[in-house]
């Protein structure tokens, strides 16, 4: 059974720098085409897409955000890791990693973790 | 960027009604098109994916049709447990797109 689990601070300040870990488990990075994603949702909004990556290290980030944000992943530790730089009240969120199942070129994030929210203020 | 428009935003109806929601994508999209449903304060779930096939474990009253720019998912007899919001997404070019949601309320 694939689980993950998000962990990161509850609040930053304007201007810092944002690092969350997503731990999973019942998968693992050195198998076949597996990914991870993040997904984020300000308060009472739609879910955003920010980033992916693959067990083959392919990474892909949100066009709007991408000079910001950086993932990265600890095949080790089962740890999939987003900075976010700069970080803003408007980036104020809960933050989802999720399980990507893909077919080919089809993708669907099959299982979420709970999620963490962050606040960003001063 | 592909933008994906839900419709309606929100909806009230009552248990056992059927229920339809649409999603548009701003290009052809084949059936690259995820649903999902979120209950309050919960992560999202994946009900659908690839336009219309069903995710194990997923009541049957749950389908979804379309191709292209134009989508749908229906609920045939709306259930108390299905009061949440819905997520549209595309996942056939990069970046990943969600619609804007469409909440499912209690008439």
């Amino acid at each position: 059974q694939v689980t993950l689990k998000e962990s990161g601070p509850v609040l930053v300040k304007p201007t810092e720098t944002l690092t969350l870990t997503c731990t999973v488990s019942g998968f693992s990075f050195s198998n076949a085409r597996l990914g991870v994603g993040w997904i984020r949702q300000p308060p009472g909004k739609a879910l955003e897409w920010l980033a992916h990556i693959f067990s083959n290290d392919e990474k892909s980030y949100s066009t709007s955000l991408q000079a910001r944000l950086t993932i990265s992943k600890d095949t080790s530790k089962s740890q999939v890791v987003l900075t976010m730089t700069n970080m803003d009240p408007v980036d104020t969120a809960t933050y989802y990693c999720s399980h990507i199942r893909t077919t080919g070129r089809r993708s669907a994030f099959d299982t979420w973790g709970q999620g963490t929210m962050v606040t960003v203020s001063s | 960027d592909i933008q994906m428009t839900q419709s309606p935003s929100s909806l009230s109806a009552s248990v056992g009604d059927r229920v339809t929601i649409t999603c548009q994508a701003s290009q052809d999209i084949s059936n690259y098109l995820n649903w999902y449903q979120q209950k309050p304060g919960r992560a999202p779930k994946l009900l659908i994916y690839d336009a219309f096939n069903v995710e194990v474990g997923v009541p049957s009253r749950f389908s979804g049709s379309g191709s292209g720019t134009d989508f749908t998912l229906t609920i045939s007899r709306l259930q108390a447990e299905d009061i949440a919001t819905y997520y549209c997404q595309q996942h056939d070019t990069l970046p990943l797109t969600f619609g804007g949601g469409t909440k499912v309320e209690f008439k």
